[in-house]
């Protein structure tokens, strides 16, 4: 079952930050994040396991509440880069059935 | 460097004519992907190999073929493309998450962009 993002768009000035959340109604083992930029092919942000580990990498960071079966991934002092459609994919409790969200676009303006 | 390779990166085909998409690895991966995205829409896993264990999505359609000669290569073939059809086609790759206990990270190629006319 596919896990819901919002918000499903967001427009930043570049230094702004910003939350995007994924939430799932099923239990999960892990969620990760992805960046695609247009016309390109989604690249790897991070996974997170169960255990409400969180994650940084650069001014990219993420949590992951496994009770809520939410993630989220904080943007800080957005930058021009940063700019591209965000996806999560989701794990199940077993460990197996990875599906997409179904992104939120973000675009950071000068 | 090690990668995810799909060929060409660009095809135009016209309804009814058979293509063919390649997908070739360096990372030695185990499991490799098939997905199809539309224009703002996420991924859509077609189908993904364990080794040579060809695990078909319930919902793909009959008209896209798949095959995986060796660890190195996939291909993705569509019988009669439609209108339809159109849109990125992505290979990605991952270790074998009956080796690794859990799914992991996918590494994905550059994608092929599939215009039918």
């Amino acid at each position: 079952q596919q896990p819901v993002q919002s918000p499903q768009a967001v427009i930043l000035r570049e230094g702004e930050d910003a939350v995007i959340n994924c939430s799932s109604s099923k239990a999960l083992y892990s969620v990760h994040w992805y960046r695609q930029k247009h016309g390109e092919a989604p690249v790897f942000l991070m996974i997170l396991l169960k255990g409400g580990e969180q994650k940084g990498h650069e001014k990219i960071s993420a949590s992951f509440n496994e009770k809520k079966q939410q993630s989220s991934l904080y943007l800080t002092a957005s930058q021009l880069s940063y700019s591209g459609t965000y996806f999560c994919g989701t794990v199940d409790n077993y460990g197996q059935n990875f599906v997409f969200g179904p992104g939120t676009r973000l675009s950071v303006l000068p | 460097d090690a990668m995810v390779i799909q060929n060409p990166r660009y095809q135009v085909t016209q309804f009814g004519k058979p293509v063919t998409l390649s997908c070739s690895q360096t990372l030695n991966h185990n499991v490799m992907y098939w997905y199809q995205q539309k224009s703002s829409q996420a991924p859509k896993l077609l189908f993904h190999y364990y080794d040579k264990d060809f695990n078909n999505e319930a919902d793909t359609p009959d008209n896209f073929q798949s095959r995986r000669p060796n660890t190195s290569f996939c291909f993705l073939d569509i019988r009669s493309p439609g209108l339809g059809d159109a849109a990125m086609y992505l290979c990605a790759t991952s270790r074998d998450p009956r080796l690794a206990g859990v799914v992991d990270t996918q590494y994905f190629g550059p994608g092929t962009r599939l215009t039918v006319l």
